[in-house]
């Protein structure tokens, strides 16, 4: 277990509005990551965070924000949600000690209707 | 651009047979290669990694993976599947830059 939460679990909204969805974690990574995993595409990276402050785009970006202003938390937002944002997200942080490994949270379920 | 190709989507055995799921990655230099599992609901696990060394690693649940550099092959194997590793599996590499590169997964269903 590596500490993570993430919530909420399960969410249901519709076309047009936004959402927040939030990653914590305990353990002072300072690496961490926002995955959506659709039937087909296995994992794909949206965003991920370098340290407070500090983010990058990943490979499916564009309709997702994200913020870190602390160290153990990072936030998804879809500014304003599609049907194709439909999907379960997961986060990630990093292992430390040089190594690349990631670790997982439960993730979220998101349906948009 | 890196990549990761696993061979199998769907693969149906049954216990008690041995398993061996395909990886390969598109790189050059060097890397970090990562077998993940999904069991069903669930997130993903680290099953097994290699950064150096020992080509053969050992994971849990009697898993290993051989890494051949010459391939760029990672193959996932295991001498006799139980039931209870049906599951979906990813593998994964690392360029040693900031992200992982997930292939598309391979689903495992074990008959009983």
């Amino acid at each position: 277990d590596a500490g993570i939460t993430q919530s909420p679990r399960h969410k249901v909204t519709e076309t047009g509005t936004p959402v927040t969805l939030r990653c914590h974690q305990t353990e002072n990574h300072r690496y961490m990551y926002w995955y959506r995993q659709d039937p087909g595409h296995g994992l794909r990276l949206i965003h991920y965070s370098y340290g407070v402050k500090d983010t990058d785009k990943g490979e499916v970006s564009d309709g997702y924000s994200v913020s870190r202003s602390k160290t153990e938390d990072f936030l998804l937002t879809l500014e304003s949600a599609t049907s194709s944002q439909t999907s379960v997200y997961f986060c990630a942080i990093r292992g430390g000690a040089g190594y690349y490994e990631q670790y997982f949270g439960p993730g979220t379920r998101l349906t948009v209707t | 651009a890196q990549s990761v190709s696993q061979h199998n989507h769907h693969v149906i055995l049954s216990e008690a047979a041995s398993l061996e799921l395909g990886c390969n990655y598109s790189y050059g230099g060097t890397v970090n290669l990562f077998w993940y599992v999904q069991y069903p609901g669930q997130h993903l696990q680290l099953l097994l990694k290699y950064f150096s060394g020992d080509p053969l690693v050992k994971g849990i649940k009697g898993f290993e993976a051989e890494f051949i550099k010459s391939k760029f092959s990672f193959n996932l194997r295991k001498p006799s599947v139980q039931w209870s590793d049906t599951a979906e599996y990813f593998c994964a590499v690392n360029t040693r830059d900031d992200k992982i590169i997930f292939g598309k997964g391979t689903r495992l269903h074990i008959l009983p």
